[in-house]
């Protein structure tokens, strides 16, 4: 069965950074598209970032762009969340997910909580 | 950029139906996506591709989508159905995935 399983949150200070790993298993990781969404505490979902199956296409959020970068390294079926930068308004649970089809997520993780805070 | 908006909450009695809308400017190209969220848990996935059900997804959950409106319905409402409810499309224009805002459902 399909897992993916976020590491990497944790406190950190307004300026900081963070790298946010994914590791996934149960199915043919470099084949899928992935992107990361976070949720901030009490509010909706928010799209962050989107990379294709071979890393060669990259999209980012406008509030991320310039601080964040994702990446995957398809050897080790894994996808990275490199953040930069970080502000307050980063403070989320940030979610792995697997794109199936036409742009939707079949698949998430369970979450991984960053705050960003002094 | 492209803006989704979905009414904040909705409320139905138990085995009546529930309507839950999410326009956009010509949404109606677009492939549309709906997912629910239970308090502490992690997003799923309940239609895509406008009207698609994922496997294991009842069939009380069905949806549509045309000109500036798309409709996620969920016929005879059961309580464990309460949950928060997120339209989803690609904006092509931006390369940008857009979530609308979430739509509270409370099941009277």
């Amino acid at each position: 069965q399909v897992q993916l399983v976020e590491s990497g949150g944790g406190v950190v200070q307004p300026g900081g950074f963070l790298r946010l790993s994914c590791a996934a298993s149960g199915f043919t990781f470099n084949s899928y598209g992935m992107d990361w969404v976070r949720q901030a505490p009490g509010k909706g979902l928010e799209w962050v970032a989107f990379i294709r199956s071979d890393g060669n296409n990259k999209y980012y959020a406008d509030s991320v762009k310039g601080r964040f970068t994702i990446s995957r390294d398809n050897s080790k079926n894994t996808l990275y969340l490199q953040m930069n930068s970080l502000r307050a308004e980063d403070t989320a649970v940030y979610y792995c997910a697997k794109l199936g089809g036409a742009w939707y997520v079949d698949y998430w993780g369970q979450g991984t909580l960053v705050t960003v805070s002094s | 950029s492209y803006v989704l908006t979905q009414p904040p909450s909705v409320s139905v009695a138990p085995g009546q139906t529930a309507r839950i809308t999410c326009g956009g400017d010509n949404i109606g190209s677009k492939s549309v996506h709906w997912y629910h969220q239970k308090p502490g848990q992690a997003p799923v996935l309940v239609v895509y591709d406008d009207s698609d059900r994922p496997s294991g997804i009842p069939e009380r959950f069905s949806g549509s989508n045309s000109g500036n409106t798309a409709t996620l319905t969920i016929s005879r409402v059961e309580a464990g159905d309460e949950a928060d409810y997120y339209c989803q499309v690609w904006d092509s224009s931006s390369d940008h995935q857009v979530f609308g805002g979430g739509t509270k459902l409370t099941v009277l």
